[in-house]
């Protein structure tokens, strides 16, 4: 099994409708983060979180939320999902021992929102 | 705020050819650098990093030194392989407690045999 798992891998969703994105891992890493990723615009950080009491938004959190539900378990919502939420969406997680260098990443849900 | 610069592509390259991907960055402090590596349907993987000023980072033939005096970490291979077409990310760590990335755009590397 993979350390960062993602579902779905792929997703189409409609204008207005609520929809998550799950992530899980085995990592067993405190620090987690979800990423979205847009053509020519590299990775943009949504939301991370240290542990399950601590949530922090990131520089594009308008339109998503989150829930750490358990040190393995963050998911990712958009409460009504617009076009322009179409984008590759990534779940990392961190070991701070390795000063940032110890990012592991999932391999991204596809979303496309019609 | 902190930030990443670099070259935009695709960069097609034959075999054997060498490699440079240009990176610089902006940001208060000294933070570590990334190189990330991203191969088609799958996430994004660490190919190397450096911590401090003047240190090399490297992996699979790929290299990087971290230039203070220009803020840069360009990212270089000497023989490229077919297997080298991915998508790469320079990236920076901001030096608080937080660890976040601060992504570049990506350059796509595409080598033909």
């Amino acid at each position: 099994d993979a350390d960062v798992t993602q579902t779905p891998r792929n997703r189409i969703t409609k204008t207005g409708k609520r929809i998550m994105l799950e992530c899980s891992q085995t990592k067993g890493h405190d620090r987690m983060y979800w990423y979205r990723q847009d053509p020519g615009l590299g990775l943009r950080l949504i939301y991370y979180s240290f542990d399950v009491k601590d949530i922090n938004k990131g520089e594009i959190s308008d339109g998503y939320s989150v829930s750490r539900q358990a040190q393995a378990k963050f998911s990712l919502s958009l409460e009504s999902a617009i076009p322009n939420q179409t984008a590759l969406y990534f779940c990392a997680t961190s070991d701070p021992l390795l000063n940032g260098g110890g990012y592991t990443f999932g391999s991204g849900t596809r979303l496309t929102v019609v | 705020g902190d930030s990443v610069t670099q070259m935009e592509g695709p960069v097609t390259l034959s075999e054997e050819a060498f490699l440079t991907i240009n990176c610089t960055y902006t940001a208060t402090g000294y933070p570590s650098l990334f190189w990330y590596v991203q191969y088609p349907g799958e996430g994004l993987q660490l190919l190397l990093k450096a911590t401090k000023a003047d240190d090399k980072g490297s992996n699979k033939g790929f290299e990087a030194t971290y230039r203070k005096e220009t803020t840069s970490f360009h990212l270089e291979k000497g023989s490229v392989q077919v297997s080298d077409s991915a998508v790469y990310f320079c990236a920076l760590s901001e030096m608080d407690s937080s660890y976040k990335l601060i992504f570049g755009s990506g350059t796509r590397l595409l080598v033909r045999p």
